[in-house]
């Protein structure tokens, strides 16, 4: 049963700290997307790469987000220095572009709190 | 940019219907689709409309109208376990474009 593995699955720290969230995709899928999600802005897309190139970063706060794709089994999400407006849950989505839907299937999220 | 639009609360009876709604305005389209997500769970896949008409699968059904940029999601037989919340979901571009969320219908299935 193919998945997305996201790792941690939860994560508590401190403001300022570095926090990096990781995603493995799904073998073969070839776009990867990063959303956040909060209850008062629902799921919001923040990058995603296709072929482990970024298309669109325009939703992530450039100043302290990183996202990356090292190699096509792993993404990274980085941010740096961390905030509390910034506790969410983070998930990762993959999928097959180029062919019909493109379905993302997505991970089971990665749960920030930021005291 | 992208816009889209679903009520934020259904409830309905288990065995009932409900239809949930879903109006966008994106500045392309390449397909709309429509996630399930319980609370505390990631979403999950249910539907994809690419052309007009109804895409039905066993008791869920899904209709799209691009020229109104309108969907629903038909949910049949109501069941408790479908108390979930539904998202709405357009892609702009190709099938390489960005997916973008609606906020999500909660719909709350009561005995």
């Amino acid at each position: 049963d193919a998945r997305v593995t996201q790792t941690p699955r939860h994560k508590v720290t401190e403001m300022g700290q570095e926090v990096t969230m990781r995603c493995q995709p799904i073998l073969g899928h070839n776009t990867v997307f990063w959303y956040r999600q909060t209850m008062m802005q629902g799921l919001e897309l923040l990058a995603y790469f296709r072929n482990r190139a970024p298309l669109d970063d325009s939703g992530m706060p450039k100043d302290r987000f990183s996202a990356e794709m090292p190699d096509a089994t792993l993404a990274t999400l980085k941010i740096q220095p961390s905030e509390p407006r910034d506790s969410a849950v983070y998930f990762c989505a993959s999928g097959l572009g180029a062919t019909g839907a493109n379905v993302l299937t997505f991970g089971a999220g990665s749960r920030l709190t930021v005291l | 940019g992208q816009n889209i639009d679903q009520p934020t609360e259904m409830t309905a009876t288990e065995g009932a219907i409900v239809q949930i709604n879903c109006t966008y305005q994106t500045s392309g389209f390449n397909g709309l689709f429509w996630y399930q997500q319980h609370a505390g769970e990631a979403p999950t896949f249910l539907s994809y409309n690419v052309l007009d008409g109804l895409e039905e699968k066993g008791r869920f059904s899904s209709f799209l109208s691009r020229s109104k940029g309108y969907s629903y999601l038909l949910l049949k037989e109501l069941q408790m376990k479908d108390s979930a919340s539904y998202l709405c979901a357009v892609r702009d571009g190709d099938s390489w474009g960005k997916l973008q969320f609606g906020a999500g219908t909660q719909v709350v299935v009561t005995p």
